[in-house]
């Protein structure tokens, strides 16, 4: 299994711009979650979905952030406008959903180091 | 609210000693913890969790963590370090009747001498 995939790895681009990152789930698996990571408040989840379907987006910080999920096996997290503040490292990660879903872990993808300028 | 702390920032121990990456959780209900290790670069990885039962659990990599309702923690342990282990682990917590919404603390460095 190749795990979670994540594109692209590294992203530089200037105030202003839209950014658009994307995530390839595990196969099968029927959650996914979008994560940001910065040294001044760590990890957050920013949104997660079930069955391709947005369940709760409460930490998506502005609406400037857009996440869709159009199939089973891609998502995006979308910036527009981008801003410098924005900088971090976007995780998507995903998990199985079985039966004891919120025991379930988290697969994490490596990860979109994200630098506005 | 939940929250979970990781009181320290870093803990460096020489290998082959005894460590213990500390966690404490808040949550209205009763709580999933869970431990996961990011490498430079990399995304998290699973260690372990605690649904319920014994409280204490084994994970991967010789690591275990105990369960302290009373104390609300959930530290991490393994009886001894090496070199490979050095990492930053990342508590979480999961209250049951919340969701699939997870915290996760600041994370602690871990730094193991040769």
């Amino acid at each position: 299994d190749a795990g979670v995939i994540q594109s692209p790895r590294h992203e530089v681009t200037e105030m202003g711009q839209e950014v658009t990152l994307r995530c390839k789930p595990i196969s099968g698996h029927d959650y996914l979650f979008w994560y940001r990571q910065t040294m001044m408040r760590g990890l957050e989840l920013l949104i997660y979905f079930n069955n391709n379907v947005p369940i709760d987006d409460s930490g998506m910080p502005e609406d400037r952030f857009s996440a869709k999920m159009p199939n089973a096996s891609f998502s995006t997290l979308k910036i527009q406008p981008s801003e410098p503040r924005d900088s971090a490292v976007y995780f998507c990660a995903s998990s199985p959903g079985t039966s004891g879903a919120l025991t379930d872990t988290q697969y994490f993808g490596p990860g979109t180091r994200l630098t506005v300028l | 609210a939940q929250s979970v702390a990781q009181p320290e920032d870093q803990v460096n121990v020489a290998e082959g000693n005894p460590l213990t990456v500390k966690c404490t959780y808040s949550v209205s209900g009763n709580p999933y913890l869970f431990w996961y290790v990011q490498y430079p670069n990399r995304g998290l990885q699973f260690l372990l969790k605690y649904i319920t039962g014994d409280n204490l659990v084994k994970g991967s990599y010789g690591f275990e963590a105990e369960f302290n309702k009373s104390q609300t923690s959930f530290h991490l342990k393994k009886p001894s370090a090496l070199v490979s282990d050095s990492a930053l682990y990342f508590c979480a917590v999961r209250d049951r009747a919340g969701g699939f919404k997870t915290i996760f603390g600041a994370g602690t460095r871990l730094f193991v001498k040769a």
